[in-house]
């Protein structure tokens, strides 16, 4: 069955970078979209950005622009979210959720990674 | 772009019938059919239930329906379940969302 598998939670401080990673399963990794969609605390979805596993190509929310990086690596069917410049308003559960076309939907979702920023 | 605007909060009996709104613009929610909806647990990941405005996938209930008209998209919920309790956000050309409905069973 299709699956989406998230790295760890992570505890970082202020100004520092994470780097979450998604691995796939079930499917062929380079035929379909994978987004990142973050949730902080209490409050609803955030879409972040996409990512075309078949050419590493990408596009990003302007709000995250310049701060986050979106890769693949087909050869583990992984794709990696690093965010940096780390701030409090950051902490949050990060998804990757998986798009057969960049406009439509997400199907499935990871089980989500939780990263706190904390000093 | 701006979020969607969906009620903050629906209630329900068992065996009713609810409806959550999305409302968005002639650019993403009028302008395409590519409006989706996802259900929520607490500690959970989304799920998705509704895809391109009316199409349920594979596996989930009938009781879930889907519409638009205009601007506005709307999910239906018959049959009210304990189970369906939970925060049901839409989207829209898959980057925008709404901020999110609580769906209380009474």
């Amino acid at each position: 069955q299709v699956q989406l598998v998230q790295s760890g939670a992570e505890v970082k401080k202020p100004g520092a970078s994470v780097k979450v990673s998604c691995k796939a399963s079930g499917y062929t990794f380079t035929s379909y979209y994978m987004h990142w969609v973050r949730q902080a605390p209490g409050q609803g979805l955030e879409w972040m950005g996409i990512i075309n596993p078949s050419g590493g190509s990408t596009s990003y929310a302007q709000k995250f622009q310049g701060r986050v990086t979106m890769t693949r690596d087909t050869s583990t069917s992984t794709v990696y979210m690093e965010l940096s410049s780390l701030r409090s308003e950051d902490t949050a559960v990060y998804y990757c959720a998986r798009a057969p076309t960049p406009d439509n939907w997400f199907d499935p979702w990871g089980q989500g990674t939780l990263v706190t920023v904390s000093s | 772009q701006s979020a969607l605007t969906q009620p903050a909060s629906v209630s329900g009996s068992p065996g009713q019938s609810i409806t959550i709104s999305c409302t968005g613009t002639s650019s993403d929610v009028g302008g395409y059919n590519y409006v989706s909806w996802y259900q929520q647990h607490p500690g959970k990941a989304p799920k998705l239930m509704i895809y391109d405005v009316s199409n349920r996938p594979s596996g989930v209930s009938n009781r879930f329906s889907g519409s638009k008209s205009g601007n506005t998209a709307s999910l239906t919920i018959s049959g009210l379940q304990a189970e369906d309790e939970a925060d049901y956000y839409c989207s829209s050309l898959g980057r925008v969302f709404g901020g999110g409905t609580k769906l209380t069973v009474l």
